[in-house]
């Protein structure tokens, strides 16, 4: 058990629906990431948060977006869905927002989008 | 877009045996790093080796890294089926990590 927790686990859906992926980090980590893994692109890193604030994007569509509140824990939101958004959706969370530091990944969100 | 490339993409070995599998990547790094997830779960940290580093030992894993190759080896000693895994690497931007496809190992009892 990693310490990070995404709620919720499943989740399947129609294609232009809105869903939210939530995700509460280990206890005094600061920094939240998300990332898709999908079978056609991989492990791909989405965005960071630190300590309440964006601060870096990766590939992440514009139909998304994330935020992070006060008590640390973040969602995703994923609007207007498509078929090829379905994927497992992992949090992961460190201590600080820098590189070196190894990262704690949570059990992941596996997205259906029928 | 993916920084890391393993090789093998399968790998299947006896219980007992070594597996070692690679890693090369495009760009200049501070940190490589290894992971393994089992099966559609999430991923576990296993090791961190830093750009001036050039061998780092966990356990049954040890990590090499060679930055004038850009390229790195995980080695896992005495298999066990538990280790049936994929095991990627991802190099460290100092703010995110990008992932290899990852080598799929079967641990054969």
């Amino acid at each position: 058990d990693s310490g990070v927790t995404q709620t919720p686990k499943h989740l399947i859906t129609a294609t232009g629906q809105r869903v939210t992926l939530r995700c509460s980090p280990r206890s005094g980590d600061l920094s939240v990431y998300w990332y898709q893994q999908s079978l056609d692109q991989g492990l791909q890193f989405l965005i960071q948060y630190y300590n309440g604030e964006e601060r870096a994007k990766g590939n992440i569509l514009e139909r998304f977006s994330a935020q992070q509140f006060p008590d640390l824990h973040s969602e995703l939101n994923l609007s207007s869905l498509e078929l090829g958004d379905s994927a497992l959706y992992f949090c992961a969370s460190s201590v600080s927002w820098a590189g070196g530091v190894e990262q704690f990944f949570g059990p992941g969100t596996r997205l259906t989008v029928l | 877009s993916q920084q890391g490339e393993e090789d093998p993409q399968a790998l299947s070995i006896q219980e007992g045996e070594n597996a070692t599998m690679n890693c090369s990547y495009k760009t200049s790094i501070n940190n490589l790093q290894w992971y393994r997830q089992n099966s559609g779960r999430g991923l576990v940290h296993l090791i961190l080796i830093r750009s001036n580093e050039r061998e780092k030992h966990s356990g049954r894993l040890r990590v090499t890294l060679d930055t004038s190759k850009k390229s790195s080896s995980l080695l896992i000693t005495a298999s066990r089926a538990a280790d049936t895994a994929s095991y990627f690497c991802a190099t460290d931007d100092d703010y995110k990590l990008s992932f290899g496809a990852g080598t799929t190992v079967t641990v054969r009892a």
